[in-house]
């Protein structure tokens, strides 16, 4: 069975901290993608990252940063240095191997609201 | 490029009416999705289509669901009756084929979401 967890419904900060966005995942599967998407207020989803399951390099991306561990089968997300325009919601999700071709398993979404 | 296209934005109906949602995929991309995000809840999977095919419809609640993708263009999601629990954001994606008929690592675009509100 596949399985995304994100424990954090709601995260409030104020312009300028940092925060870490938790993903963990379930999957039976050794060939597997995991994907952020964030979701502004406009709605569509937006892609942000891909990873698989074969490479655990942490990825940076300016403020944004990725740390995938298998070790753990999480997945998290950090913003650096916040700002307003990264109030959104931010869905992690998984897609493996043995699943039908290109369905999603989203988790529950974690709310970010940074204030000024 | 132009998005992935959904209309209408937002429907609000009553129980038991009727009510068909649309997307429009990017041009070129064969693969075409739909899911549901119920208020809090996990954004799910309804079903896939190949072009005009549907390889997937295991996501689908029930039978008054109904999707369509003649030509392989623009697909529809039909709901009839509309039942309260229906509510929800009704997502539309789609990606390219990838590679030996392995889209994993292919990336889904997504519209913006029409969302139906039941009452």
């Amino acid at each position: 069975a596949q399985k995304v967890t994100q424990a954090q419904t709601e995260i409030s900060v104020v312009e300028k901290e940092d925060v870490t966005l938790d993903c963990v995942y379930e999957t039976r599967d050794t060939t597997y993608y995991l994907f952020w998407y964030k979701q502004p207020p406009s709605g569509e989803l937006v892609f942000l990252i891909r990873r698989n399951s074969f490479d655990e390099q942490n990825e940076i991306s300016g403020r944004y940063s990725w740390n995938f561990q298998k070790s753990t089968s999480s997945f998290n997300f950090t913003i650096t240095a916040s700002q307003v325009v990264d109030s959104a919601v931010y869905f992690c999700a998984l897609r493996s191997r043995g699943s039908t071709l290109g369905r999603l398993y989203f988790g529950r979404g974690t709310q970010l609201t940074v204030w000024p | 490029e132009a998005g992935v296209t959904q209309f209408p934005s937002h429907s609000v109906i009553e129980k038991g009416q009727t009510v068909t949602l649309r997307c429009d995929p990017i041009s070129g991309h064969d693969n075409l999705y739909w899911y549901r995000r119920v208020m809090g809840k996990e954004i799910k999977f309804l079903l896939h289509f190949v072009k005009e095919s549907k390889q997937d419809e295991s996501g689908m609640p029930n039978n008054r669901f109904l999707a369509e993708r003649t030509g392989g263009t623009y697909s529809t999601l039909k709901v009839q009756p509309a039942e309260l629990e229906d509510s929800g954001v009704y997502f539309c994606a789609s990606s390219q084929v990838g590679q030996r008929g392995f889209s994993g690592a292919n990336v889904l675009t997504f519209g913006a979401g029409s969302r139906l509100t039941v009452l």
